[in-house]
């Protein structure tokens, strides 16, 4: 099955600078890697995506990019404020019996602090 | 009110009693998943149903069981609670026939604790 790894497991900036965050993947087939953040107390939601036919997406300060050759993406926040602070996941999506994104798997997460 | 809503929020229970996790959802979504979230591990898909009368094991159903009541609703159920299975538990839904969007929506979690 699908192996998504996920770095680093913590990252702190200062605010204002850049974070990214990497994951690797291991399923060629996977064609669809969303972006989760979890605030404390909450469910992840689903903040980015991007599709395997594509090699970066934008959403005003965060970014994603994709390397399916390497099998990684990442993701950008740039211009980072004190409510970025939570945990991210990485997903992939396994191709199923019907080729739909029936199931993601998901990275270990990476806790986001910024520094004030 | 919230798309997805788990109960109960946060629950002790001991070593070897039953115990059951709802999910009701009002997205209009067919397919429903359970995840479990523990730290350093990310999040584990327990099981997963794409409509009423599917039910599929995730990576980790050892231990669970789960009922998909309706379209609406999933539950999951602990038979004989075990220590190890302490944890923050998740529900989710999606209806990748909607566009291109395949994201999950996500409840506010179980948090569960064994004694």
């Amino acid at each position: 099955g699908e192996n998504v790894e996920q770095h680093p497991s913590t990252l702190s900036v200062q605010e204002g600078d850049s974070a990214v965050i990497k994951c690797t993947y291991s399923d060629s087939a996977s064609n669809y890697f969303p972006w989760y953040k979890q605030e404390l107390g909450k469910g992840p939601q689903l903040i980015i995506d991007i599709r395997s036919n594509v090699g970066e997406k934008k959403d005003q300060r965060i970014a994603v990019t994709l390397n399916k050759t390497a099998k990684h993406f990442s993701l950008h926040i740039t211009e980072t404020q004190p409510e970025d602070s939570a945990v991210y996941f990485c997903a992939a999506s396994t191709r199923g019996f019907n080729f739909g994104n029936e199931k993601l798997t998901f990275g270990t997460g990476t806790r986001l602090t910024i520094i004030p | 009110d919230a798309d997805v809503t788990q109960t109960p929020r946060n629950r002790i229970t001991k070593t070897g009693k039953r115990i059951m996790l709802e999910c009701s959802q009002t997205k209009g979504h067919d397919r429903m998943y359970w995840y479990r979230q523990d730290p350093g591990l990310g999040l584990r898909l327990i099981y997963y149903s794409f409509d009423v009368k599917d039910i599929n094991k995730g990576e980790i159903s050892d231990g669970y069981s789960v009922s998909r009541q309706a379209q609406a609703k999933f539950s999951l159920s602990l038979e004989s609670a075990i220590p190890n299975q302490t944890a923050l538990y998740f529900c989710a839904t999606s209806d990748p026939g909607q566009g291109h969007n395949y994201g999950y929506t996500f409840g506010s979690g179980t948090r569960l604790t064994v004694v």
